[in-house]
């Protein structure tokens, strides 16, 4: 069955310190992933996605099939970077088009 | 300005007293989709919209409707709310097949008592 785990409910970091927000999938094909985040009070936005290997905000993930995982990494993070981050698989099966979204985890950036 | 919009914002209501939260997107996306967001449970699909009068269940449609009689509009109803359908509620619109970026509305925060 497609499903993405996020382990981390809550990831507390200092200001500066390098941040790695751990995503990981299932999914029989290939799979098309994306980060999604959502600051206090607002709606959720996309940061980025695998296949235009951008980096947003200073923020990469690679696609490790091997894996199957899709960390979301930052060398030093920054206190607006505090956040609710979502990892999410877009579903080709019986649901075309349809996002599965991992349960999210809280990064909180602290001075 | 590109955006996805949910009417109303906040919403208490009792028990069994049916509502309606409206969403409107003007990029004349043909996905739209319905999000409920719980703490510990993440971003849970409702129902879902490929397009006009296109629509089918998620993950979680129970106590829920929908209608797409345009294609700008995606309708949530709730014929009789209960207490457990307390949430925050997104709805989000996409181009066609839900490829590319989903765009999502600012959320509906609903009390049920």
């Amino acid at each position: 069955a497609q499903r993405v785990t996020q382990p981390e409910k809550l990831l507390s970091v200092f200001k500066g310190a390098p941040v790695e927000l751990k995503c990981n999938y299932s999914y029989s094909g290939s799979p098309e992933l994306f980060w999604y985040v959502q600051y206090s009070r607002q709606r959720l936005q996309l940061l980025l996605r695998h296949i235009s290997r951008e980096s947003i905000k200073g923020f990469t993930a690679d696609l490790n099939k091997g894996e199957t995982s899709f960390h979301l990494k930052k060398p030093f993070a920054q206190e607006e970077d505090s956040a609710m981050y979502y990892c999410a698989l877009r579903n080709y099966g019986g649901s075309q088009g349809n996002l599965i979204f991992g349960k999210g985890t809280k990064l909180s950036v602290k001075p | 300005e590109a955006q996805v919009t949910q009417n109303p914002r906040y919403l208490i209501t009792v028990t069994g007293k049916k509502l309606t939260v409206t969403c409107s997107q003007n990029m004349n996306h043909e996905y739209m989709s319905w999000y409920r967001q719980d703490p510990g449970l993440g971003l849970r699909q409702i129902y879902y919209s490929m397009n006009v009068e296109v629509t089918d269940k998620g993950d979680v449609p129970e106590g829920y409707k929908v209608s797409r009689k345009e294609k700008r509009n995606f309708p949530l109803i709730l014929e009789s709310p209960s207490p457990n359908q307390t949430s925050l509620y997104f709805c989000a619109s996409s181009r066609q097949g839900g490829q590319g970026e989903q765009y999502f509305g600012p959320g509906t925060r609903l009390t049920v008592t």
